[in-house]
């Protein structure tokens, strides 16, 4: 089964780093594209960025360009999202998601989702 | 910066037919897809190269885009319907719409 495995909740403080992850199996890891999506509480769906696992080449959606850093392991088919100095306006469910270059354009898989909530 | 506009809201019958647009500038030149969110539940394709559907996704769910605009269509609407629908892109960057609310009553 192709599947897209994310970390768990995470309860941070303003200030502090921390780094999700997101484990595919089932598929070649390194043959697709993996992107992050930001859903804030009641809010829409927000494209942060994507990472190709097999060279490591990653974009960022302008809005979230050096507020985070999206990396790749592809040793242990893992993809990361990272901030150094969480905000508690980055609370919020964050998927990953598969792009299959067959669907031009769409994510086919996605993540349960990992809660990251920022609070003092 | 491309962007992808919705309706907050489209309420529909149950066995009745539910559109719900996606509005971007020459859209019709790029290939739009559609995702159905739950509550608490992750993203589901539903719809992608425009009108294609994935494995699973049953046939009352079709997809047209031309000029503009994006529509989503679901036939025989069904109360497993109701959910969050957002339209997706690529321009330079991956871009989502606002999201629908469909209520099935």
């Amino acid at each position: 089964e192709v599947q897209l495995v994310q970390s768990g909740a995470e309860v941070k403080k303003p200030g502090e780093s921390l780094k999700i992850s997101c484990k595919g199996s089932g598929y070649s890891f390194t043959s697709y594209w993996i992107g992050w999506v930001r859903q804030m509480p009641g809010k829409g769906l927000e494209w942060m960025g994507i990472i190709y696992p097999g060279d490591s080449d990653t974009r960022y959606s302008p809005s979230f360009q050096g507020q985070v850093t999206i990396s790749a392991d592809k040793s242990i088919s893992t993809a990361y999202l990272q901030w150094s100095s969480l905000k508690a306006s980055d609370t919020a469910m964050y998927y990953c998601a598969r792009h299959d270059p067959g669907t031009l354009g769409a994510f086919d898989i996605w993540g349960q989702g990992t809660m990251v909530t920022v609070s003092s | 910066s491309y962007e992808l506009t919705q309706p907050p809201s489209v309420s529909v019958s149950p066995g009745q037919t539910a559109s719900i647009t996606c509005s971007g500038d020459k859209l019709g030149d790029k290939y739009a897809c559609w995702y159905q969110q739950k509550p608490g539940q992750s993203p589901v394709l539903v719809i992608y190269q425009d009108s294609k559907r994935p494995s699973g996704i049953p046939e009352r769910f079709s997809g047209s885009n031309s000029g503009n605009t994006a529509t989503l269509t679901i036939s025989g609407t069904q109360a497993m319907d109701e959910a969050d629908y957002y339209c997706q892109a690529w321009d330079t960057d991956v871009v989502f719409g606002g999201g629908t609310k469909l209520t099935v009553l």
